[in-house]
């Protein structure tokens, strides 16, 4: 069965740090296109970033410079480091597999982490 | 940027058919991908590749693409369709997902 639990987020002041966790079950990271979705409160979805199954990495206009999509082949695992947080990222934090390739459905969702950014 | 325009709600009655749209430039030239959001949930995936359904979604579910708009048709619709619903393509010109503003579904 596929799984995929976030953890990491919290309550961090604007200009702080988080790296959030996706640990997948059930299939290989490695082998698969993944991405990062968050949505903010009352607010609709959003594509941050994605992690091609060759390494390559993308983001969201908003969040470049500022957040890195890495993967441990080890231990199965998806992470969104995301650094100089501001108010305007407090969301909840979706992993997505990408089926397929690059044109395909965000067939399996996590259950999401909420991060909040405020002082 | 490619823009997904969705209308914020659509209400239907119960056993009546709801369509909600996902217009875009040239949007037949692109694959859709829709899901399904109830309220304190993770998006799941109900329609993909226009008109294809997941194994477990009822056949109710259906979509097309045509033109410069996209269709989630819900047949025979029940209140437990009550959702917020998502149109997805991948920006040809960007090669980034996109997500429509989503629409929320109303079971009168």
């Amino acid at each position: 069965e596929v799984q995929l639990v976030e953890s990491g987020g919290g309550l961090i002041q604007p200009g702080g740090s988080l790296r959030l966790s996706c640990a997948a079950s059930g299939f290989t990271v490695s082998i698969n296109y993944m991405s990062w979705v968050r949505q903010a409160p009352g607010k609709g979805l959003e594509w941050v970033s994605i992690i091609y199954s060759g390494g390559s990495t993308y983001y969201v206009d908003s969040v470049k410079g500022r957040f890195t999509i890495s993967r441990d082949n080890s231990k199965n695992t998806l992470y969104l480091q995301m650094n100089s947080l501001r108010a305007e990222d407090s969301a909840v934090y979706y992993c997505a597999r990408v089926a397929g390739g690059l044109r395909g459905p965000f067939d399996y969702w996590g259950h999401g982490t909420l991060v909040s950014v405020s002082s | 940027s490619y823009v997904l325009a969705q209308p914020p709600s659509v209400s239907v009655a119960p056993g009546k058919t709801a369509r909600i749209t996902c217009a875009g430039n040239n949007i037949a030239s692109n694959s859709v991908h829709w899901y399904q959001q109830r309220p304190g949930q993770a998006p799941v995936l109900v329609i993909f590749y226009d008109t294809d359904r997941p194994s477990g979604i009822p056949e109710r579910f259906s979509g097309s693409n045509s033109g410069n708009t996209a269709t989630l048709t819900i047949s025979r619709v029940e209140a437990g369709d009550e959702a917020d619903y998502y149109c997805q393509v991948c920006d040809s010109s960007s090669d980034h997902p996109v997500f429509g503003g989503g629409t929320k579904l109303t079971v009168l």
